[in-house]
């Protein structure tokens, strides 16, 4: 039972590249979301998933899609990146009594 | 629109001294309540939520919170803090018909010999 895990842990990219965050949860939940983490601002939502085929906006999702790929897996893309999305990446799947289970992270540098 | 404040970025205590972490939210009825914990290059662990009931809860590693409706406060304690218990500390808000979380900005724990 591995929870909630995230690939890849690390990432460097030159402004414009595009790339995509993987996420996968083994624990059968319906909802995940995508959070970023940035120095004084705590965790931010930038995307979730309430259930297999639906994603709805969060607080910040400007520059980013998603695709709820599956019931386990939840994808966030960036398809030009920009300097201003360096941060760390959290993904999390939430069970039925609304507790989330964070993945690792994903620390994201944007040159 | 919904807000969860963490007036305290750093807090300093002594091993073995008591702790309390203040979180206030703004949100027009009574929402879910979080605390998670955060140890340095980790995702976050959850240590005690409330929804209804009860306002003193309990979580793990002997933290307690109290949920304070007149003052929309969820405060985190603990009588006796242990060195392992530095870390980062986030409140959050839960809405359950938006099925959406809101995060404080967290509070710095270090703990001193």
């Amino acid at each position: 039972n591995a929870g909630v895990t995230q690939t890849p842990k690390f990432q460097v990219l030159k402004t414009g590249q595009s790339m995509t965050l993987q996420c996968a949860q083994d624990m059968n939940h319906n909802s995940m979301y995508w959070y970023r983490q940035d120095p004084g601002m705590g965790l931010r939502l930038i995307y979730y998933s309430a259930s297999e085929g639906t994603t709805d906006k969060g607080e910040v999702p400007n520059g980013y899609n998603v695709s709820r790929l599956n019931k386990r897996e939840f994808s966030l893309r960036l398809e030009s990146a920009a300097p201003s999305q360096t941060s760390v990446y959290f993904c999390a799947s939430r069970d039925r009594s609304y507790e989330q289970y964070f993945g690792p992270g994903t620390r994201l540098t944007v040159t | 629109a919904q807000s969860v404040t963490q007036p305290d970025i750093h807090i300093t205590v002594s091993e073995g001294a008591s702790l309390e972490l203040r979180c206030n939210y703004s949100y027009g009825a009574t929402p879910y309540l979080f605390w998670y914990v955060q140890s340095p290059g980790q995702g976050l662990q959850l240590l005690l939520k409330y929804f209804s009931g009860d306002t003193l809860v309990q979580g793990i590693k002997g933290f307690e919170a109290e949920f304070k409706r007149s003052q929309s406060s969820f405060n985190l304690r603990k009588p006796s803090v242990h060195w392992s218990d530095a870390a980062e500390y986030f409140c959050a808000v839960g809405i359950a018909t938006g099925n959406q979380f809101y995060f404080g900005t967290g509070t710095s724990l270090t703990v001193i010999p």
